[in-house]
């Protein structure tokens, strides 16, 4: 089975400047996460999908950041403009549902870097 | 609201040297709790879910366990591959979805 996947792995960006995120689940997965990990830190829930729909973006900053997650598969992740503070990995995540028996696998992150 | 801390913050010990990680956690309603191991530069990998206190899971020399207020990680005769941040997380009835700890950093030196 493939696990989940990120692109890119490594990105630096000035501030102000755009960037997205790209994740493809495990094949099946109907929800999707999208968490960021700051240095040191446990991961943080920004978003979480169920197919297409949104379930709980309570923690996304939504003058800044954006996803979507187009026909219930892939989903991308954009920040713009990007601030010094969200210098982060940001980790995909997908399950087979919303069930507490039901793990979340990670993708490996994107590390994204902010000058 | 939901919190989870961790302790310790990092921990070192010898090669065989058991010991147990600590993860509290403040709930409205707790769903379920998830231990996870993350090595540098890789996402979270799926250790363990415990429902209910009481309950223990096992796995390999890793062995969890949960009451109404904490989970331990006891880790029995490590060896160096142990070597990994262990989070622990938990998923609440109502309000936040999935909450992380800060995890420990776990050295096992041969």
């Amino acid at each position: 089975e493939a696990g989940v996947a990120q692109s890119p792995r490594y990105k630096i960006i000035e501030k102000r400047q755009s960037v997205a995120f790209w994740c493809n689940p495990i094949s099946g997965h109907a929800t999707l996460y999208w968490y960021q990990q700051i240095l040191g830190q446990g991961p943080k829930l920004l978003i979480q999908f169920q197919n297409n729909g949104v379930v709980d973006d309570s923690q996304l900053p939504k003058d800044r950041f954006s996803a979507e997650r187009l026909k219930g598969v892939d989903s991308t992740l954009k920040i713009q403009p990007a601030k010094l503070e969200d210098s982060a990995v940001y980790l995909c995540a997908s399950s087979l549902r919303d069930r507490p028996n039901q793990p979340q696998h990670f993708g490996d992150g994107t590390r994204l870097s902010i000058l | 609201e939901d919190q989870v801390t961790q302790s310790p913050e990092a921990l070192r010990l010898q090669e065989g040297e058991s010991s147990s990680l600590n993860c509290s956690y403040t709930v409205s309603g707790l769903r379920g709790l998830f231990w996870y191991r993350q090595d540098p530069g890789k996402g979270p990998e799926f250790l363990f879910t415990l429902y209910s206190a009481g309950e223990e899971k096992e796995k390999e020399r890793l062995k969890a366990t949960l009451t109404k207020k904490e989970s331990f990680l006891h880790i029995t005769a490590p060896k160096p591959e142990d070597s990994a941040t262990y989070l622990c997380a938990v998923q609440a009835e109502y309000g936040q979805n999935f909450v992380f700890g800060p995890g420990t950093r776990l050295s096992v030196l041969p």
